[in-house]
């Protein structure tokens, strides 16, 4: 069964603090993306990757940062943390090849920032 | 204008009715169309995507694409309580490659 696991399911966590919250798939994924969701506003991309060490901006990329060293995993971090930082966070997968391009995501992490 | 835009809702439906949910988008090479359901508290998944013009059917939902007046909606058949959920689109636009954009959803209520 396919799988995209997030390291936290809940966070709280202080204004200027360094957070980290990692993913990782189980499916040989190519791709892997972090969005947040916030109401009204739906899912907006923070960054993406296509492969190990690549890495390309979204649409929301200030204030976080993200490492692909496996494959398998994809970490974002929050270098100092700010009140506007909390959400939730949504991690996904998706294969490169010919297919639907169809998204698995990850059970999300939702962080508040104190 | 936002590159995907949905109705925000909520859209109350009675049980047994079809609901009908839409979605329009920007022109920029748009090439797939997805619609994925999040039942609250939970992460999105996917129920439903078409890359052709016209109505493509799975069970009770119908996803129908209409690229020349840019939109595509999601039916629903016999709605069921089950089926309230929010509702996103998302579309793979060619220019942004692998990147989905997301309308910010529309929330579908079914009452018994």
């Amino acid at each position: 069964d396919v799988k995209v696991t997030q390291s936290s399911r809940y966070l709280v966590k202080r204004t200027g603090e360094k957070v980290f919250l990692e993913c990782v798939q189980d499916m040989d994924h190519e791709n892997m993306f972090w969005y947040r969701q916030d109401p009204g506003l739906g899912l907006r991309l923070i960054y993406f990757s296509y492969d190990v060490k690549m890495k390309e901006k979204g649409d929301i990329p200030e204030g976080y940062s993200v490492s692909r060293e496996k494959k398998e995993r994809f970490s974002l971090i929050l270098e100092s943390a700010s009140t506007n930082q909390t959400s939730m966070y949504l991690c996904a997968s998706s294969f490169s090849g010919a297919g639907t391009g169809e998204l698995f995501f990850g059970e999300g992490s939702r962080l508040t920032v104190l | 204008q936002k590159e995907v835009e949905q109705n925000s809702g909520p859209l109350s439906v009675p049980e047994g009715a079809i609901a009908s949910l839409n979605c329009t988008y920007s022109d920029r090479g748009s090439q797939s169309f997805f619609w994925y359901r999040q039942y609250s508290g939970k992460s999105p998944e996917l129920i439903m995507f078409i890359y052709s013009n016209g109505d493509k059917e799975d069970g009770r939902f119908t996803a129908q694409l209409n690229k020349a007046s840019q939109y595509v909606s999601l039916l629903i058949r016999d709605s069921q309580p089950s089926d309230s959920a929010t509702y996103l689109c998302a579309v793979n636009f060619m220019e942004y490659g692998n990147k989905l954009v997301f309308g910010a959803g529309t929330i579908l209520r079914v009452k018994s």
